[in-house]
């Protein structure tokens, strides 16, 4: 099957400029996060959906992270304005659901470096 | 607060070496915990899932075990190969009431096998 897939790759950006992730998840699965990780540090949720619907965004900087999954299918995370602080990889992972016994498939990750 | 530590940090070994690496969890109401491998500047590679009701895992030249009353997971390496250098993680699943899965993360222990 399909892994998850993430674009861009690579962004680097300016502080207060605004960036756009993208990332499409495996066929079927229904339950999809984003994680930030910074340099050194294990991935941190930033949000999870189910299907189209937000389940937890509870540590999302809302006021400059934003994130939308379109019809239950693609999503995207937006940063605006972005800081340096912000510079990180954003990894997507999806799961057929968000139950116990299901496992996590990553995305190989988008690494955004804010200058 | 569900805490997931790793030891070491970081490790170096010679080629050829058997070791161990370490994960150890604050909360034992997990439903899963897996272990993943992340190569410099990649995204996320699953290699064993442990299901809570699990002792242990195995696929290939790796071994994992699952200790949920004492919280404690550990991965080993049989014959380590310089292919193996990378980044370890370990992650548990929490269920959370309405939210569904949920999965944190240690910060990882960086191997490096010389040749």
């Amino acid at each position: 099957e399909a892994g998850v897939a993430q674009s861009p790759r690579y962004k680097i950006i300016e502080k207060r400029q605004s960036v756009a992730f993208w990332c499409n998840p495996i066929s079927g699965h229904a339950t999809l996060y984003w994680y930030q990780q910074i340099l050194g540090q294990g991935p941190k949720l930033l949000i999870q959906f189910q299907n189209n619907g937000v389940v937890d965004d509870s540590q999302l900087p809302k006021d400059r992270f934003s994130a939308e999954r379109l019809k239950g299918v693609d999503s995207t995370l937006k940063i605006q304005p972005a800081k340096l602080e912000d510079s990180a990889v954003y990894l997507c992972a999806s799961s057929l659901e968000a139950g116990a016994h299901y496992g996590y498939t990553f995305g190989s990750g988008t690494r955004l470096t804010v200058v | 607060k569900q805490e997931v530590t790793q030891i070491p940090a970081a490790l170096s070994v010679p080629e050829g070496e058997n070791l161990v690496l370490n994960c150890s969890f604050t909360d034992s109401a997990i439903y899963n915990l897996q272990w993943f491998r992340q190569d410099p500047g990649k995204g996320l590679t699953s290699l064993l899932l442990i299901q809570s009701s699990q002792r242990e895992q195995t696929s290939g030249r790796l071994n994992a075990s699952l200790d949920k009353s004492s919280g404690r997971s550990t991965l080993y390496i049989a014959a380590s190969q310089p292919g193996d250098s990378a980044t370890y993680l370990c992650a548990v699943k929490l269920m959370i009431y309405n939210q569904g899965g949920k999965l944190i993360f240690g910060q990882g222990t960086e191997l490096s096998v010389k040749p």
